[in-house]
């Protein structure tokens, strides 16, 4: 069965700095997906970044990057410049790549990092 | 913009009592979703449905039924509340398919179960 693990439960950064939160996961599959989800205080879930296992390169949305190590199995999730509107629960989350159909296309989440931003 | 909406932010309900979730999206998803969130699990998968009356049991879903019956509305069903499912409750609803990696979630329902 596969895992996602994010061992920090709670970061904080400054307004303009750079953080990295810091996601691992297991599974024995070769092609799958990965992600970074924001909840913001208000509830409503929105996707970050997605990585394609089959890519080598790492994905990059404006001022959020990641970090795939794919042997390491490590998916990091690096934001630069920080803003105040960056402050939120961030899941990490895995899928399939196939679909085999049924609960197969769940995502399996990590426990969340919080993120403050100090101004 | 693709919208999943739930009936309700903020539901108090007593034990025993029979809970209904609503959630309602727009976009002609096959999939849809209920999660439940709690601090320091994350969100784990109640059910799931992939099409009209279709549906598939999730990782926890002693407890929870769930209807859909048609393709837009996805409902979860607690029939006799207990204290242990007061929780945060996500709809979510997706595309099926290999492109479809990405899930829509709606605002989410706080249940607080006495």
């Amino acid at each position: 069965a596969q895992t996602v693990t994010q061992s920090q439960p709670e970061m904080s950064v400054q307004e303009a700095e750079t953080v990295t939160l810091s996601c691992t996961y297991d599974t024995s599959e070769s092609d799958y997906y990965l992600f970074w989800y924001k909840q913001p205080p208000s509830r409503q879930m929105i996707l970050v970044i997605r990585q394609e296992a089959y890519k080598q390169q790492n994905a990059t949305e404006n001022r959020f990057s990641v970090n795939f190590q794919k042997a390491a199995k490590s998916f990091s999730l690096k934001i630069s410049d920080s803003q105040l509107g960056d402050a939120a629960m961030y899941f990490c989350a895995y899928r399939r790549y196939k679909d085999y159909g049924g609960a197969t296309n769940k995502l399996i989440f990590g426990t969340g990092t919080l993120l403050a931003v100090q101004p | 913009d693709v919208k999943v909406t739930q009936s309700s932010r903020y539901l108090v309900k007593r034990t025993g009592e029979k809970v209904f979730l609503e959630c309602v999206q727009d976009m002609d998803h096959e999939n849809m979703f209920w999660y439940r969130q709690d601090p320091g699990l994350g969100l784990r998968l109640i059910y799931f449905s992939y099409d009209v009356k279709m549906k598939e049991k999730g990782d926890i879903p002693e407890g929870y039924s769930v209807s859909r019956e048609k393709k837009e509305r996805f409902s979860l069903i607690l029939e006799s509340a207990s204290t242990n499912q007061t929780s945060m409750y996500l709809c979510a609803s997706s595309f099926s398919g290999y492109s479809s990696y990405e899930q829509y979630f709606g605002p989410g329902t706080r249940l607080t179960v006495t």
